[in-house]
């Protein structure tokens, strides 16, 4: 069965550059989920789309912006990199509830 | 907003039975997750729980009691494989979301030993 697909797997940047993670839900997975997990701490939202529509808004800074295509992939943009930012990023798309939220491999984002 | 609470670690040796506890505040409940992790991994659904209740899936059970706000998931016959951290997740009313929005808690490292 397909999953939810994340590209890059690795990203290494350097303060101050942009950097932008992609994410490919399950086909027919109409909501996707933005969460930036730091080493040792757990998943934190940082935004969603419902439908292509942002439907919610966690602890996303303003550096970060996201935004979800017509074909329902997303993308979240970072700019002006710091070195809080490493992290590992993961999507996760639904379509009907809890047990259809699934959790992409995640982006493993380093900056130096 | 939301806040969970769960034990930062727990170990326990193979064959043996843990229980994770998981208390949690919230608005907008629909039902409490669990997730495991691996290293590295991406987080992977193990149960939902949206009523009073024990669920049942092979080695794992999950408890909801909505009236005390807890949860707990309970690993039976455990193999070395069972090591990984385990997150309790709150599923809540998000606003504009038609399935609500998952909050985590802070894990708990379960590390099981021969």
């Amino acid at each position: 069965a397909a999953g939810v697909i994340q590209s890059p797997r690795h990203l290494i940047k350097e303060k101050r550059e942009t950097a932008t993670l992609k994410c490919y839900p399950i086909p027919r997975h109409d909501t996707v989920y933005w969460y930036q997990q730091g080493p040792g701490q757990d998943p934190q939202f940082l935004i969603s789309f419902y439908e292509k529509m942002q439907s919610d808004k966690g602890s996303i800074p303003d550096r970060f912006s996201a935004q979800q295509f017509s074909d329902y992939h997303s993308e979240l943009n970072m700019s002006s990199l710091e070195l809080g930012d490493s992290a590992l990023y993961f999507c996760a798309s639904s379509s009907q509830g809890p047990d259809g939220y699934t959790f992409g491999s995640g982006t493993r984002l380093t900056v130096v | 907003g939301q806040s969970l609470e769960q034990p930062s670690e727990v170990t326990a040796v193979e064959g043996a039975i843990v229980q994770i506890n998981c208390t949690y505040q919230t608005s907008g409940f629909y039902g409490l997750s669990w997730y495991q992790q691996h290293d590295g991994g991406a987080p992977t659904f193990l149960s939902y729980n949206a009523l009073d209740g024990l669920e049942e899936t092979g080695r794992f059970s999950s408890f909801l009691s909505r009236s005390d706000s807890y949860g707990y998931l309970l690993l039976q016959e455990l193999q070395m494989k069972d090591s990984a951290s385990y997150f309790c997740a709150v599923l809540a009313n998000a606003g504009g979301t038609s399935y609500g929005k998952l909050t985590f808690g802070q894990g708990t490292i379960l590390t099981v030993h021969p």
